[in-house]
């Protein structure tokens, strides 16, 4: 166990739809990080927070966007779902905004 | 596991016999490296990493070896035991960038 916490661990939804996923970073981290995981595409980094503000963004598309909380959770916004959008979805938390990341248990999204 | 689709490279090994995954990585600038364990349904995990001024780390059952000349990296595990089948997944940190990318994994599957 990481530390790391994810919810939900699944999502099924219809095309069009918008979901939030959650992530509650290990005690003491400051930095935030999502990345998605396709069967095609292997882990790619979406986009990255330090304590509460934006630090990096990699291929993240322009429908989903996140943000991270005073209390450091952070969540990730996917709207105007599409089927391609169906992955796993990992959260990844690291003391700094450099150094090893610890991975949350992902969620799961399935879009119909 | 979720990353079948991407035809990983494969690594089969008898239990008890020593492993060697290997990672090239391709920019001479990164100065941090990761190696992570990846089981079915489950994120990420942390096993070892290296800065750029070692060539070699241990941990237990587990050494990572660095050759910067070549861009290569290793993971060699001692006396494989069949927990250790997972996908497993080189990371490297560019020093000009703050996300780790991560190469494309390799699968592991010890043999009884």
């Amino acid at each position: 166990d990481s530390g790391v916490t994810q919810t939900p661990k699944h999502l099924i939804t219809a095309t069009g739809q918008r979901v939030t996923l959650r992530c509650s970073p290990r005690s003491g981290d400051l930095s935030v990080y999502w990345y998605q995981q396709s069967l095609d595409q292997g882990l790619q980094f979406l986009i990255q927070y330090y304590n509460g503000e934006e630090r990096a963004k990699g291929n993240i598309l322009e429908r989903f966007s996140a943000q991270q909380f005073p209390d450091l959770h952070s969540e990730l916004n996917l709207s105007s779902l599409e089927l391609g959008d169906s992955a796993l979805y990992f959260c990844a938390s690291s003391v700094s905004d450099r150094g090893a990341l610890y991975f949350g248990p992902g969620t799961r999204l399935l879009v119909l | 596991g979720e990353s079948v689709g991407l035809h990983l490279p494969t690594l089969s090994v008898q239990e008890g016999d020593n492993s060697i995954i290997n990672c090239a990585y391709s920019n001479s600038a990164s100065d941090y490296f990761i190696w992570y364990k990846q089981e079915s349904g489950k994120g990420p995990q942390f096993i070892i990493d290296i800065r750029s001024n070692m060539d070699k780390r241990q941990g237990q059952r587990v050494t990572v070896l660095l050759n910067k000349t070549v861009k290569h990296l290793s993971l060699q595990i001692a006396a494989t035991q069949p927990g250790d089948s997972a996908v497993y997944f080189c990371a490297e940190n560019p020093g000009s960038a703050r996300q780790l990318t991560f190469g494309s994994g390799t699968q592991l599957t010890v043999l009884p």
